[in-house]
């Protein structure tokens, strides 16, 4: 069946610790995106990618990095610099045919411990 | 900058109708979406409006105005199961990239 699957569902990071949240899609879809969710609010944009070795930066992609290396595959990278990193996090992907219409995969939790 | 407004929360009774608004204001325009989240999941596409007017879906309509920068998502014979967050999202025109309104919590009663 096509999809977004993320991995792992539920993920631990010590402090001072870099963690990669992996996100792949069989969609053949052009575009992918990474958001992250704090609790009760909206979905904020940290990076995006429109095509193949290309990306780029959202609204708060400040601690965080990307590759696209391949069209199916999007990981996130949550780094140290990154100083509240706990959170509901978020990969999509979308085309022009489908309108671009974001097709999310089922998230990923972070937590700092 | 990017602006979406949608209210927090709503209650309705089960078997109702209810309207969730959004307004927005953006730098550009290239769709409106709405998605459906239940807690701890991933938001699901319901509708997408990019001309003027009511695009309905069974229980679920949407409408657009554009002059206006206004939305609303209607639900109709609500169900308990619609108890959710329901998200308003613009395609701005930066990429294919969606700005999201923070959401309202719908709750279903019966």
């Amino acid at each position: 069946d096509g999809g977004i699957t993320q991995s792992p569902k539920y993920l631990f990071r010590k402090e001072g610790q870099n963690v990669t949240l992996s996100c792949e899609q069989n969609l053949n879809h052009d575009a992918m995106y990474w958001y992250r969710q704090d609790p009760g609010q909206g979905l904020r944009l940290i990076y995006y990618s429109q095509i193949v070795n290309d990306f780029q930066k959202g609204d708060i992609a400040e601690g965080y990095s990307v590759s696209r290396e391949k069209k199916e595959s999007f990981p996130l990278t949550v780094t140290s610099a990154q100083k509240n990193p706990t959170a509901f996090y978020l990969c999509a992907s979308s085309n022009r045919d489908s309108l671009n219409t974001i097709y999310f995969g089922e998230g990923s939790w972070l937590t700092v411990v | 900058g990017q602006n979406i407004d949608q209210p927090t929360e709503m209650t309705a009774t089960e078997g109702a109708i209810v309207q969730i608004n959004c307004t927005y204001q953006t730098s550009g325009f290239n769709g409106l979406f709405w998605y459906q989240q239940h807690a701890g999941e991933a938001p699901t596409f319901l509708s997408y409006n990019v001309l003027d007017g009511l695009e309905e879906k069974g229980r679920f309509s949407s409408f657009l105005s554009r002059s206006k920068g206004y939305s609303y998502l209607l639900l109709k014979e609500l169900q308990m199961k619609d108890s959710a967050s329901y998200l308003c999202a613009v395609n701005s025109n930066s990429g294919y990239a969606l700005n999201f309104g923070k959401g309202t919590s719908l709750l279903v009663t019966p």
